[in-house]
């Protein structure tokens, strides 16, 4: 079973900051915290990862909590291109993903 | 495109028959994984290989299915007497020493009639 838990679904506007949620209370210290997307029909494809800080890249920040029990995604301009599925996992290394039903994320005109 | 590639893309055959995919992971990356994804789920994982090692298997991975890379470069999946069952979306990613990050290839959508 996948250790995290994500909404189902979410909408954004267009040119809005999407904030997508995860929890993960069980995280345990050595495992990072990873995001990927699925737009339909393509492979999964990777955002961004963290352990314990915040970090920033040209896609998208992650902001952990400090207890490291939660964790979000934040798309700061969406547009229409990023309407996909989100996938929260946690892991050491990178090695056994266990992928959850994601977040359905619908970008709006 | 992430560099990991796959072919075919689509599979379509019928109920019996064997099939093959094949998997080109980014060039240098030394971990190979397969995961098999069915409509409206995350995918799920098979299989992973460390150079041509196979080093762990899902329980979902019957005795149909074998994997293979020979020379730890590409890797091929093959499914024999395939099901109506084994109709999916299977991936391949590849991960470099010390990246700790998967990058996953396109796809294969395999539809058994």
């Amino acid at each position: 079973d996948a250790k995290t838990t994500q909404p189902p679904s979410m909408d954004c506007a267009e040119g809005r900051a999407a904030n997508l949620p995860c929890n993960h209370s069980t995280i345990s210290g050595n495992e990072y915290v990873y995001w990927y997307r699925q737009i339909h029909s393509q492979g999964p494809q990777y955002i961004i990862h963290g352990l314990k800080n915040n970090e920033t890249n040209e896609m998208a920040s992650l902001i952990i909590t400090e207890d490291r029990k939660s964790s979000t995604l934040i798309l700061p301009h969406a547009t229409l291109r990023d309407t996909a599925v989100y996938y929260c996992i946690v892991d050491n290394y990178g090695q056994n993903f266990v992928f959850g039903p994601g977040t359905r994320l619908s970008v709006l005109p | 495109d992430t560099g990991v590639s796959q072919d075919p893309r689509h599979k379509i055959t019928k109920r019996g028959q064997n099939v093959t995919f094949r998997c080109d992971p980014i060039s240098e990356h030394n971990r190979l994984y397969w995961y098999r994804q069915t409509l409206g789920q995350g995918p799920e994982f098979l299989t992973y290989f460390q150079n041509e090692a196979q080093l762990e298997k899902s329980r979902l991975l019957s005795d149909r299915f074998s994997a293979e890379r020979p020379k730890g470069s590409f890797s091929t999946l093959e499914i024999q007497r395939t099901e109506q069952g084994d109709s999916a979306m299977y991936l391949c990613a590849s991960e470099g020493s010390g990246t700790d990050t998967q990058y996953f290839g396109p796809g294969t959508r395999l539809t058994v009639l």
